[in-house]
């Protein structure tokens, strides 16, 4: 079945510095969906950004991220952290809405940002 | 803005017992899901509905059973509650072409 690899647990930076959180994925579908999702602390997961298209870079929030399917990867990235950046991050994928939405998640990775 | 609620927001129950866990949209939505979420495992799909009276099993649906009365009321029922079902409930809905939106969760804890 599909799958989705979050490698890091935790990341923790001082505020300022790059974020980089990674994200692969196994699936079958040669269309996938790749979304990333936050979540804050005693807060639902909510969407951050999700992309469809080959190479193409989707931006939302002062954050980034690139599909690349040649390498089954959805990075997330932002070029300065911020306190408020603090949170859980989901990197999720679904087959399409032909699907239904239905997502199959990461094990997440918490970001913990410092002064 | 989308509006999933669930209740109870949380819950300690008893080995053995019958917890039902409920969920209500207020967005028209056709798709209702349920996902469990615990430290390392991120959160895993165990039920899902596409319409009112139609469930379908997700990735982990041993020991949950779901019902989709209406549209809007989608809950997740554990009928012999055990330790390994404690975690927080997340539901959520969505359509075809729109992102899914999330409930605030509910904690359950198993005694």
């Amino acid at each position: 079945g599909d799958s989705v690899t979050q490698t890091e647990g935790l990341v923790t930076l001082t505020e300022g510095l790059p974020v980089m959180l990674n994200c692969t994925y196994q699936t079958i579908y040669s269309n996938p969906f790749l979304f990333w999702y936050v979540q804050h602390l005693n807060e639902s997961p909510r969407l951050l950004l999700k992309s469809f298209t080959d190479n193409k870079r989707t931006e939302h929030q002062g954050f980034h991220a690139t599909l690349h399917k040649s390498s089954s990867s959805f990075h997330l990235q932002k070029s300065s952290a911020q306190l408020s950046d603090s949170a859980l991050y989901y990197c999720a994928l679904s087959d399409g809405p032909s699907s239904g939405q239905k997502l199959v998640f990461g094990q997440g990775t918490i970001l913990k940002v410092y002064l | 803005e989308a509006a999933v609620t669930q209740s109870p927001r949380s819950k300690v129950a008893v080995t053995g017992g019958k917890v039902t866990l409920s969920c209500h949209q207020t967005n028209n939505h056709d798709y209702m899901y349920w996902y469990r979420q615990d430290t390392g495992h991120g959160l895993r799909l165990i039920h899902y509905s596409y319409v009112a009276d139609s469930t379908e099993k997700g990735d982990i649906p041993d020991g949950y059973k779901a019902s989709r009365p209406s549209q809007e009321n989608f809950s997740l029922i554990l009928e012999l509650a055990s330790l390994s079902q404690t975690a927080v409930y997340f539901c959520a809905s969505s359509d075809t072409n729109t992102e899914v939106f999330f409930g605030k969760g509910t904690r359950l804890t198993v005694v």
